[in-house]
């Protein structure tokens, strides 16, 4: 089957760390680029990180440069986010997805996991 | 940073009605955009994608046009499954960024 397994999540103080994985199956994982995306009630969905098919590429949103690191393993087809300096504002449902679905110079984002809920909070 | 502004923010809509949900760009983003619906506890599902493009399996009463800053979805047709939120997101240049989401309840 093909799919995206996230895992990881949970409460967590401020100021700590935490660390996300999703599990790929069904689909060459290392074919395509992998990012996290998060959601929250107040402000929507958020593209967090991407990271490219062999890791070499990374590239993150501004609210979480040099807390957050994007890492892939190929040989386990398995997605990483190590969070660390965790703040509120990052309570959030956490995705990953894929972009598989490719059209005139771009790749969209047709596969995703169920999410893993990380709560920031004292 | 591009801005994706999608109006309505809510909807309410009967069955069988025609919908049409509008997503604008802060700047022009030829025909990187995507799509969204999303139902409460589940994951985005992809409906089209290159602004106009449906995904596979998506049923044909989902249709996407525009190109630069102005897009639409439309719903024809609307069936009960299809009450939901829906997204926009663009491709143009990272960082990718999505729209805040149009709402459809039953009327």
């Amino acid at each position: 089957e093909v799919q995206l397994v996230e895992s990881g999540g949970g409460l967590v103080q401020p100021g700590g760390s935490l660390r996300l994985s999703c599990v790929a199956s069904g689909f060459t994982f290392t074919d395509y680029s992998m990012t996290w995306v998060r959601q929250t009630p107040g402000k929507g969905l958020e593209w967090v990180a991407n990271i490219n098919r062999d890791g070499s590429e990374k590239l993150y949103v501004d609210s979480v440069k040099g807390r957050f690191t994007i890492s892939r393993d190929n040989a386990k087809t398995s997605l990483y986010l190590q969070m660390n300096s965790l703040r509120d504002e990052d309570t959030a449902m956490y995705y990953c997805a894929t972009p598989r679905s490719y059209l005139s110079g771009r790749y969209y984002h047709d596969l995703w996991g169920r999410g893993t809920l990380v709560t920031v909070s004292s | 940073d591009i801005q994706l502004t999608q109006s309505p923010s809510f909807l309410s809509a009967s069955v069988g009605d025609r919908v049409t949900i509008t997503c604008r760009a802060s700047q022009g983003i030829s025909s990187y955009l995507a799509w969204f619906q999303q139902k409460p506890g589940k994951a985005p599902k992809l409906l089209i994608y290159a602004a106009s493009t449906l995904q596979s399996g998506v049923p044909s009463r989902f249709s996407g046009s525009g190109s630069g800053t102005e897009f639409t979805v439309t719903i024809s047709n609307l069936q009960p499954e299809d009450f939901a939120t829906y997204f926009c997101q663009h491709l143009n240049s990272f960082p990718l960024t999505f729209g805040g989401g149009t709402r459809v309840e039953i009327k």
